[in-house]
């Protein structure tokens, strides 16, 4: 199985912050990755596919990249909004595999 | 837009078999990849494995022994059965869908906690 190292598994930030997650895929998997949001009692939310594409519906202050075996997840000017815990998962190969999480707070 | 809804038993009793239906709205199924994902606080989120409308499956090595998934299109429902269980087993249940050509999860249900317990 591909393991995916997620960092940190929290933070904390103020509004207006720069913050940055990263994962560490356990072996070369291209941009096989997708990002998700999930907040308290809900189920996860589709953030980034393909390492850096934007899902529809999420402000422009997301951005994901990254290529091989590491990549990141950065939310510029943090809002109040964004808290809650953020998941890679890789598709390289079979079993589809999560990161253990970041959970974000402000 | 796709809607899916988790329903079943919340309680299994330990050795038992857990048993889980969701329901597809608002979309085809014979055009998704349609997936379990289970969260629960020692493991995190853990692919379940997969089914298309043909029948044709997917599921993890880890859990490969003991789960099965069926589909009735003509329902609409696809399900998870889940034998053998223990406390470990108990999570909050997703179910997902994967649309065609892509690897990612789209739209999921709001999830069902299931809890192993005599």
């Amino acid at each position: 199985d591909i393991q995916m190292t997620q960092s940190p598994s929290s933070l904390s930030a103020s509004v207006g912050d720069r913050v940055t997650i990263t994962c560490q895929a356990s072996q070369d998997i291209i941009t096989s990755v997708n990002w998700y949001q999930q907040k308290p009692g809900k189920a996860p939310e589709l953030l980034i596919y393909d390492a850096s594409n934007l899902e529809t519906g999420f402000p422009s202050r997301f951005s994901g990249g990254g290529y091989g075996t590491h990549f990141t997840l950065t939310i510029t000017n943090v809002q109040p909004e964004d808290i809650g815990t953020y998941f890679c998962q890789q598709y390289g190969s079979l079993p589809l595999t999560f990161g253990g999480g970041t959970k974000v707070e402000i | 837009q796709v809607q899916l809804q988790e329903s079943g038993p919340v309680l299994v009793k330990p050795s038992g078999t857990l048993s889980l239906t969701c329901t597809v709205s608002g979309g085809s199924i014979n055009l998704h990849f349609w997936s379990w994902v289970r969260q629960s606080p020692g493991k995190g989120l853990e692919w379940i494995g997969y089914i298309q409308h043909t029948g044709t499956s997917s599921y993890n090595p880890s859990l490969k022994s003991r789960v099965r998934m069926s589909i009735d299109t003509s329902k609409k429902q696809f399900s998870l059965n889940l034998s053998s269980v223990t406390a470990a087993d108990t999570a909050v249940y997703y179910c997902a869908s994967v649309p065609p050509e892509m690897a990612y999860f789209d739209y999921w249900g709001q999830g069902s906690l299931v809890t192993v317990s005599s």
